[in-house]
């Protein structure tokens, strides 16, 4: 499985957008790139996903790099309820495997 | 829409007893992934079914761990002997299969092995 780097925490303050970065320069033409989200003593919740253009949805918005070789996940406005740990994965196509990393953990300050 | 259900939540037992985990998967999906996540890292993958075939078992301890999804609907995951480095969260996750299959999750059994 080709493999993502993020750093392993970042802090942000409350009303204000994040930009999580992850980078992932052996990614394959046929990766998708997943980031889930999760939330203390909860299971993983899915957030967004991309393969080439960049995508919004009302959770957060995507952007891709150009060579794919990287990616940020952008959260708008950042609440309490942000604060989680962020998984950036890359997902081959239909029936592969999702690989978690260790992920960034966003802490939220009021 | 109800979501995963997994059960129990929490399981304490003492070393060597055996453990069982059950999981329903969101109502038409055919896929079903165990997970296995140790305190402060990502979630592991151990299993992945596609209907009630076991399509990636790679990582899973076949020693002390067994699987099962019958009907290709509900699964048990069980553990027999339990070690005390089993102490984890179990997840339990759903998808569609297709091009990028959203996984859906339930919120995990944690076990404690004494």
């Amino acid at each position: 499985d080709a493999k993502t780097t993020q750093p392993n925490s970042m802090e942000s303050n409350e009303e204000e957008p994040v930009h999580l970065p992850c980078n992932h320069s052996t990614i394959s033409g046929t990766d998708y790139i997943h980031w889930y989200r999760q939330l203390p003593s909860q299971g993983p919740e899915y957030v967004i996903h991309g393969l080439t253009s960049n995508v919004n949805n009302r959770m957060a918005s995507l952007a891709i790099a150009e060579d794919r070789k990287s990616s940020t996940l952008i959260l708008h406005r950042a609440t309490l309820r942000d604060a989680a740990v962020y998984y950036c994965i890359l997902k081959e196509t239909s029936g592969s495997r999702l690989t978690f990393g260790e992920g960034t953990q966003l802490t939220v300050n009021p | 829409e109800a979501g995963v259900v997994q059960s129990p939540r929490y399981k304490i037992i003492e070393k060597k007893q055996p453990v069982a985990f059950w999981c329903n998967p969101i109502s038409g999906h055919n896929t079903l992934y165990w997970y296995l996540q140790n305190l402060g890292q990502g979630p592991e993958l151990l299993i992945r079914y596609e209907n009630e075939e076991a399509v990636d078992d790679s990582q899973l301890p076949k020693d002390r761990f067994s699987a099962e999804r019958l009907k290709g609907v509900d699964s048990t995951l069980k553990i027999q002997p339990a070690e005390l480095g089993d102490s984890a969260v179990y997840l339990c996750a759903s998808s569609l299969r297709g091009l990028t299959g959203e996984l859906f999750f339930g919120e995990g059994s944690r076990l404690t092995v004494l």
